[in-house]
């Protein structure tokens, strides 16, 4: 069946690099995507990738997907307060059908 | 555009009651989805649309569940009747799903936070 696994939490200081991880089963997957909550929000696309590339970058966000080990990561360089989120990595197969969610990684920024 | 409006943005409401959930999706997309979001199960797919039609309604919980999209603009969900257990947040999202534009992003309402006593 498809499932999408995030660890829930993450914790770094202010301007370290932030790393959340996300594996998923379906190899189908054509569009792999990370969503951003903010508190008492709805959900904001971040970034997405198609599967047939394998890196993407977009000012201080890299993703890095790895099919072969169905693995997608968002790298989060100098990481503000503001960055305080959860983070949901989502999968779907092709346009007209759902997401797929994780259950979100929540990531707490200190100062 | 204003985004994806839902309405009400909280609802209290007691057991045995019937709620309903509005939703006004962005002008021009064609697919609107539901979700519920609690800490227990996270994001949960309840139902989707395409072109008014409903898609794919597996995620509908049971019977006392049910969702209406009358026409491109409105959509709403009812709960008849409520129980302490659907207690969440519920997300209504549209989208214009076009292969290979934006990764057919899904833009999201604010939620509408269900606490049934």
């Amino acid at each position: 069946g498809e499932d999408v696994e995030q660890s829930l939490f993450l914790s770094v200081r202010e301007g370290d690099s932030s790393v959340i991880n996300c594996t998923y089963t379906d190899s189908s997957s054509t569009y792999l995507y990370w969503y951003k909550q903010e508190p008492g929000a709805g959900l904001q696309l971040l970034t997405y990738i198609f599967s047939n590339m394998d890196m993407k970058q977009d000012q201080r966000l890299t993703v890095l997907l790895n099919k072969k080990d169905k693995h997608l990561s968002l790298r989060i360089a100098d990481t503000q307060t503001g960055d305080s989120a959860i983070y949901f990595c989502a999968e779907k197969h092709q346009a007209g059908t759902a997401l797929i969610f994780g259950k979100g990684t929540t990531l707490s920024v200190s100062s | 555009d204003a985004g994806v409006i839902q309405s009400p943005r909280h609802e209290v409401t007691e057991m045995g009651q019937e709620v309903t959930l509005r939703c006004k999706p962005i002008s021009g997309h064609d697919y609107l989805f539901w979700y519920r979001q609690t800490m227990m199960r996270g994001l949960e797919l309840l139902i989707y649309f395409n072109n008014n039609v409903p898609i794919d309604d597996s995620g509908m919980p049971e019977d006392r569940f049910s969702a209406k999209m009358p026409n491109a603009s409105f959509s709403t969900l009812k709960i008849q009747p409520s129980e302490p257990r659907d207690s969440a947040v519920y997300f209504c999202a549209s989208s214009l799903e076009v292969e290979g534009a934006r990764g057919n992003e899904q833009f999201f309402g604010p939620g509408t936070r269900l606490t049934v006593l």
